[in-house]
């Protein structure tokens, strides 16, 4: 069975341009998380959707926007560009968001961002 | 406020010494959940391992062992006998079980703990 998958695998691009990056989950699993994962530092919460409303925001400004489309992909969105953008961008998928955590987290590969 | 505090940034072992790998985490909550990943150079997160608060029993999966200890919230990792693969970044998280509202099972992480096996 095929896992998470994103794309694309790395992107470059400049300050104040946008970018789109996208997640298909594993099959059967309705839920969707960005993260953000800057060099060094451990995966910071964006985003949560579970059937294609938003569950969970995490403290990112406006400029980062997610939906979650009837197939439950996702995309990312993030908008004007910065230096501090360049990051890992990890989706991760799990059955539904179940209180507790229960249902843990399987993470793709991610994809690479730099803002030149 | 949730946090996750991981102290050790980098650990350098030779092949065949056991190491830990220590978490200590904050939180208000009675229930919640605990998690070790493990990331190697290709990016993705592996998952390790899953606890719940409720249950304080240590758990050993071949040359893995996790230490839960409320009193001191710590959740400690140990790799015994390790080996050149078990060279990676190694990821504690926590998730809460928020009262109300829709639910969500995000994942607040520490820094992570690189550890390099040397041969």
């Amino acid at each position: 069975d095929a896992g998470v998958t994103q794309s694309p695998t790395h992107l470059i691009k400049t300050r104040g341009q946008h970018v789109t990056l996208r997640c298909s989950p594993i099959s059967g699993h309705k839920s969707v998380s960005w993260y953000q994962q800057v060099l060094g530092q451990g995966p910071q919460f964006i985003f949560q959707y579970y059937e294609k409303e938003e569950r969970g925001r995490g403290n990112f400004p406006d400029r980062f926007s997610a939906r979650q489309f009837p197939n439950y992909s996702s995309e990312l969105n993030v908008n004007a560009l910065l230096l501090g953008d360049s990051a890992l961008y990890l989706c991760a998928s799990s059955l539904v968001p179940d209180r507790g955590g229960k249902n843990e987290q399987f993470f793709g590969p991610g994809t690479r961002l730099t803002v030149l | 406020a949730q946090k996750v505090t991981q102290a050790q940034t980098e650990i350098s072992v030779v092949e065949k010494e056991d190491v830990t790998l220590d978490c200590v985490y904050e939180t208000r909550d009675t229930t919640y959940y605990l998690f070790w990943y493990k990331q190697p150079p290709s990016g993705e997160l592996v998952f390790l391992i899953r606890r719940n608060s409720f249950d304080e029993q240590n758990e050993i999966s071949g040359r893995y062992s996790w230490n839960f200890q409320k009193s001191t919230s710590s959740f400690n990792f140990t790799i015994t006998a390790s080996q050149v693969v078990d060279s990676a970044v190694y990821f504690c998280a926590l998730s809460e079980a928020p009262l109300g509202g829709g639910a969500t099972n995000k994942l607040i992480f520490g820094t992570g703990t690189l550890l390099a096996v040397q041969p």
